[in-house]
């Protein structure tokens, strides 16, 4: 069964790069089958589509972020990670790493998600 | 980019009674690209529906997903405890995903 976990630091001050890594076990992040996203929720909103990439290399972002956030793959560490510069404290948010299944066209693995605010 | 409005915004009933939960297009939306999410508090979303209509691995079939264009319903036939929590609908569109603001079903 594959799980994944989300890493990165819980404050990053404004202006400055949000960078999270998310760590795919119990598969391989080269599995067919998926692409692998960022996701993000502000507290009490819905949540919104960051990017994806898949495990060559490929990435689709969000229009309205697209200016700033760039992700990456590591397929030897079976990781992806996300980068987004320029942080405001409209940032801030439960950020979400989670495997876009092509099949289904939606997203049926999930990350529990992890907590960045930002503020000085 | 595709607007997805859901309403009721939160939806009190009670055990053993009807969910009926809506979501609106701002243009119309291929079915096999509609999907619904269930979420409980502290937790990341869980898929319910996806392609309007198909129930996830492990849903129970108390949970229906209809609907076609711009207007999709998500139906839950008999509330039981668990099924308290916040829905949100998903749809891909030319360019990027976009989520629905949510329903939250609450106890009555």
């Amino acid at each position: 069964q594959v799980q994944l976990q989300e890493s990165g630091p819980g404050l990053v001050k404004p202006s400055q790069t949000l960078s999270l890594t998310c760590t795919v076990s119990g598969g391989s992040i080269s599995s067919a089958g998926y692409y692998w996203s960022w996701i993000r929720q502000p507290a009490g909103k819905g949540p919104e589509w960051i990017g994806r990439i898949y495990n060559s290399g490929s990435a689709n972002y969000n229009p309205s972020l697209k200016s700033r956030v760039t992700i990456s793959v590591d397929t030897s560490r079976n990781q992806f990670s996300l980068r987004l510069t320029s942080v405001t404290a409209a940032d801030t948010a439960v950020y979400f790493c989670a495997g876009d299944n092509w099949v289904k066209a939606a997203f049926d693995i999930w990350g529990r998600g992890t907590m960045v605010t930002v503020a000085s | 980019e595709v607007v997805l409005t859901q309403s009721p915004g939160t939806l009190s009933l009670s055990p053993g009674e009807r969910a009926t939960l809506s979501c609106r297009a701002s243009q119309s939306v291929s079915n096999s690209n509609l999907v619904w999410y269930q979420q409980k508090p502290g937790q990341a979303p869980r898929l319910l529906i996806y392609g309007a209509s198909n129930r996830a691995t492990g849903i129970p079939d108390r949970f229906t997903g209809s609907g076609s264009g711009t207007d999709f319903t998500l139906t839950i036939s008999r509330l039981e405890s668990e099924d308290f929590a916040v829905y949100y609908c998903q749809q891909y569109g030319i360019s990027a995903w976009t989520f629905g603001q949510g329903t939250k079903v609450e106890f009555k």
